[in-house]
């Protein structure tokens, strides 16, 4: 069964840093998303992703986030100064054309020190 | 901000005893999905629902759509303990409800 798949599972990072998260969504959906869950809380939207650009985004999607599709199969996003509050779990999700519903990744546990 | 509230925010029952969850919303759902997470792993989809007073039944999963598509529940019947898991609810990919935590007690 095809499965979004994200890398890496967990990624530890000082404060400052740049991180580069990485999703290969499912390979005939058009929709990319990304969102975050900060440890016992709810899962927060951050972006959405279609024919080459974002699509929407949250107040949290910020200039320090940006996300890209560099080639056909992959779908990034970048951190570039993270800071402590950035620690969450990130996941990748992809949807199909006309299907209302989006495809959730094992998730990427970022802990920024 | 499109707030999405789900109750009970958690749950503890016996195997075998049957449990509601809801999810509620003060605007129009166009559509409404229900996912179980585990801890430390991504959200997996249990159910879409689109037309108002839709029901939908995985296993023994019935998820309902209000008439109004404001509201949803789902109804577990028989809880095993593999139901354990946050049930969360979610609408146009981009709201989430804060979930309902069950642990299914053997």
């Amino acid at each position: 069964e095809p499965e979004v798949t994200q890398t890496p599972s967990h990624q530890v990072t000082q404060m400052g840093q740049e991180v580069i998260l990485r999703c290969v969504p499912i390979s005939n959906h058009l929709y990319f998303y990304w969102y975050r869950q900060i440890l016992g809380q709810k899962v927060e939207f951050l972006v959405s992703f279609y024919n080459n650009e974002i699509s929407e985004k949250s107040e949290i999607f910020d200039d320090q986030f940006s996300v890209e599709r560099p080639d056909g199969s992959n779908f990034t996003l970048k951190i570039r100064s993270t800071k402590l509050e950035d620690s969450a779990m990130y996941f990748c999700a992809s949807g199909g054309t006309g299907r209302p519903e989006a495809f959730f990744g094992q998730g990427t546990r970022l802990t920024v020190v | 901000t499109q707030l999405l509230e789900q109750s009970p925010q958690f749950l503890s029952i016996q195997e075998g005893e049957n449990l509601t969850v809801y999810c509620n919303s003060s605007s129009v759902f166009s559509s409404l999905q229900w996912y179980r997470q585990e801890p430390g792993e991504g959200p997996v989809l249990l159910v879409t629902v689109v037309t108002g007073g839709e029901v939908k039944k995985l296993k023994r999963l019935t998820f309902q759509f209000g008439d109004a598509r404001k509201d949803s529940s789902l109804h577990i019947t028989a809880a095993q303990p593999g139901d354990t898991g946050l049930y969360l609810c979610g609408r146009d990919q981009f709201y989430f409800g804060t979930g309902t935590s069950l642990t299914v007690i053997p």
